[in-house]
């Protein structure tokens, strides 16, 4: 079982429209959760950090349950520039990153 | 603005070649990572270093050595290419951990190595 699971995807949309991303990990320990966006044959950046009480950054809504080991995001009102990859990452002990294998996002007008 | 610095952007080896891929950051960051990207699998882990001169390996470390003579660079070797090694290659680096914060990690932009 891999530690971090994402949603297989591609998911492809419609300008507008609402997503929703799921992942779970399998190691109780983690610590630190993050959502990265990686462009096509780019690198990964941030997009933002998960916390338990759950936080939005504009369009975008990160959700966290410890409990279930769940981590979500959100995009409503999707943009064209919105495609991307989208990798849901795990901080385990000594600041170790596991990422999931990501779910590919296509916005289409 | 941080910055981590991969030496190349496309690389072309030969089978059995020895191959180093440098990576260099200007964070003063004390951690550093080399993952390696392939399709369907995600990014896995291959190599870490917490300090100069130390190192850890990762999920994937076979066929792989790193070395960290200098804080600021972290250099992966493969001792003998082989195809299967073909990949985008990242190199990231990141801070001492703080309570709640993500560590401050940064990408580099990546190595792609085709091993032929």
């Amino acid at each position: 079982r891999k530690e971090v699971e994402q949603d297989p995807g591609p998911f492809n949309v419609p300008e507008g429209a609402t997503v929703a991303f799921n992942c779970t990990y399998s190691n109780s320990a983690s610590q630190s959760f993050f959502w990265y966006r990686q462009d096509c044959r780019k690198e990964p950046k941030l997009l933002m950090s998960v916390y338990s009480s759950g936080n939005e950054d504009g369009r975008f809504t990160a959700q966290l349950n410890r409990a279930s080991q769940y981590i979500s995001l959100l995009i409503r009102d999707s943009k064209l520039s919105d495609s991307a990859t989208y990798l849901c990452v795990v901080i385990q002990d000594a600041g170790k990153l596991i990422f999931g294998q990501g779910t590919e996002l296509s916005v289409k007008p | 603005d941080v910055k981590v610095t991969q030496s190349s952007r496309y690389l072309v080896k030969r089978t059995g070649e020895k191959v180093f891929l440098e990576c260099v950051q200007d964070m003063d960051h004390e951690n550093m990572f080399w993952y390696r990207q392939d399709p369907g699998l995600g990014l896995r882990l291959i190599y870490f270093s917490y300090d100069v001169k130390m190192k850890e390996k990762g999920d994937i470390p076979e066929g792989y050595s790193v070395s960290r003579e200098k804080k600021e660079r972290f250099s992966l070797i493969l001792e003998s290419a082989s195809t299967n090694q073909t990949s985008m290659y990242l190199c990231a680096s990141s801070s001492v951990p703080n309570r709640g914060g993500n560590y401050g990690y940064t990408f580099g932009s990546g190595t792609r190595l085709t091993v032929v």
